[in-house]
């Protein structure tokens, strides 16, 4: 089974602040998962990454396969990125298959 | 279009009572994954399921849980005789062939 691991756990910053948010993980994967989940909501997929680096708006994720580590990073953050993010990568390694989690970055942005 | 959706959005059930929750995947995703989320434990995999193949059930805590996809569509998930440590929301998400995964709302499970 594989392993991830996030980090921080918790995080606070200030409107405007770059914030970084790490992950690795223990088994060699094809692709890998970053999640949102606000208080009280469901859970929405940000980006599936296998290699390189994706942007979606103020979203950027970045996968390093050969470390086994990736980051999602948000440029100029808003209070209403305030979330939990969640690492996943599939349970066995494999690409279709049920994934396994971090344990999450809980995310405030103060205004 | 339409996303996944769960039914019941909450149950409450008592200690030793059978329950079935539902998934409605998007239409046309050929996999389908149940999960769970509780505060001890985080999110957790249980079961997979892709087209006609046999599921993954690896992730299931007991064999009190089961899951049905009829169809390639539908699916249902059971727990048997439940306990207080059931208690959670119930997550069904479904993807194209290692695609991304949507996520439908989630089940609130309570055993009294």
């Amino acid at each position: 089974k594989n392993e991830v691991e996030q980090s921080p756990q918790n995080l606070t910053a200030q409107e405007g602040e770059f914030i970084t948010i790490n992950c690795s993980y223990s088994v060699g994967i094809s692709a890998l998962h970053w999640l949102q989940q606000h208080p009280g909501g469901g859970i929405v997929s940000l980006f599936m990454l296998s290699s390189g680096k994706k942007k979606h708006g103020r979203l950027i994720a970045t996968i390093n396969i050969q470390e086994k580590h990736s980051s999602l990073h948000i440029t100029a953050s808003h209070p209403r990125d305030s979330a939990v993010y969640i690492c996943a990568v599939p349970w066995s390694g494999g690409g279709a298959d049920g994934l396994t989690f971090g344990k999450g970055t809980h995310l405030i942005i103060q205004p | 279009g339409a996303g996944v959706s769960q039914s019941p959005s909450n149950k409450v059930t008592e200690k030793g009572k059978d329950v079935e929750l539902r998934c409605d995947p998007i239409s046309g995703h050929t996999a389908l994954y149940w999960y769970r989320q509780s505060l001890g434990q985080g999110l957790e995999f249980l079961i997979y399921f892709q087209g006609n193949s046999a599921p993954d059930k690896s992730g299931l805590p007991s064999d009190r849980f089961s899951a049905e996809r009829t169809g390639g569509s539908v699916s249902t998930l059971t727990i048997q005789r439940t306990q207080q440590e059931d208690s959670a929301v119930y997550l069904c998400a479904s993807s194209l062939l290692r695609g991304e995964q949507y996520f439908g709302p989630g089940t609130r499970l309570t055993v009294t």
